[in-house]
């Protein structure tokens, strides 16, 4: 299956500023998504990042907040903008492995003051 | 909204059987059962999956009943390193399919 590369590992943002987390592929996949996964909780999706079309938001999320980038099969990126306490959490990229389920990144862990 | 059921909390004794059970009452014909778990600090990780018959693998055993509408995961002697948070999803197999998880059951595994 897919090996993804996540990075920052972790971060701690001023509100106000924005934090552009870049999720690697060592193969090209078809689909990428983008999770988040507040203090104590279940993931949640956030949209499914389209290779050279715009990405698929959840219902909740909107391209203004999180816009999401996916140049080509193996690459995107999730920037959170604006940020307020409220967006401190883990966020997670994933990509498909066609039958057999999906692999995760390790996750970017931010905090937000 | 996820379309399973799951214990909030589990506890099992280092070198027992961990049996995890998920509810799927409304699970279609071609659709079938993952199961993936989330150690603290790190993504889920796929564990296995199946459509009717049961399933094994080198990390656990997964029992579908007959009328598929609930399954049980099977972690045959679990360690200190089981300690996780435990996903049941029911998904299509296509490769276009999201994730939707639910709140998964917390395993702790006591020495």
């Amino acid at each position: 299956s897919a090996v993804i590369s996540q990075k920052p590992s972790r971060d701690i943002c001023q509100r106000g500023t924005s934090l552009t987390i870049q999720c690697q592929v060592d193969s090209q996949v078809t689909m990428m998504f983008w999770y988040r996964q507040q203090p104590g909780q279940s993931l949640t999706l956030i949209a499914t990042a389209n290779q050279g079309s715009e990405a698929t938001y959840e219902s909740g999320f909107v391209i203004d907040k999180f816009p999401i980038s996916r140049p080509n099969l193996t690459f995107s990126t999730l920037t959170v903008s604006n940020m307020s306490p409220e967006d401190s959490s883990i966020y997670l990229c994933s990509a498909t492995g066609g039958h057999y389920g999906y692999t995760f990144g390790s996750g970017t862990r931010l905090t937000v003051v | 909204d996820a379309k399973t059921t799951q214990p909030t909390s589990m506890d099992c004794a280092e070198g027992r059987a961990a049996n995890l059970p998920c509810n799927h009452s409304t699970i279609s014909g071609n659709e079938y059962v993952y199961w993936y778990r989330q150690i603290h600090s790190q993504g889920p990780q796929y564990i296995i999956h199946g459509l009717k018959n049961n399933e094994t693998n080198e990390m656990a055993s997964l029992i579908i009943t007959e009328d598929r509408k609930s399954s049980t995961l099977i972690l045959p002697h679990a360690t200190l390193r089981d300690t996780a948070v435990y996903y049941c999803i029911v998904r299509l197999p296509q490769g276009d399919e999201k994730l939707v998880f639910g709140k998964g059951t917390k395993l702790t595994v006591n020495p």
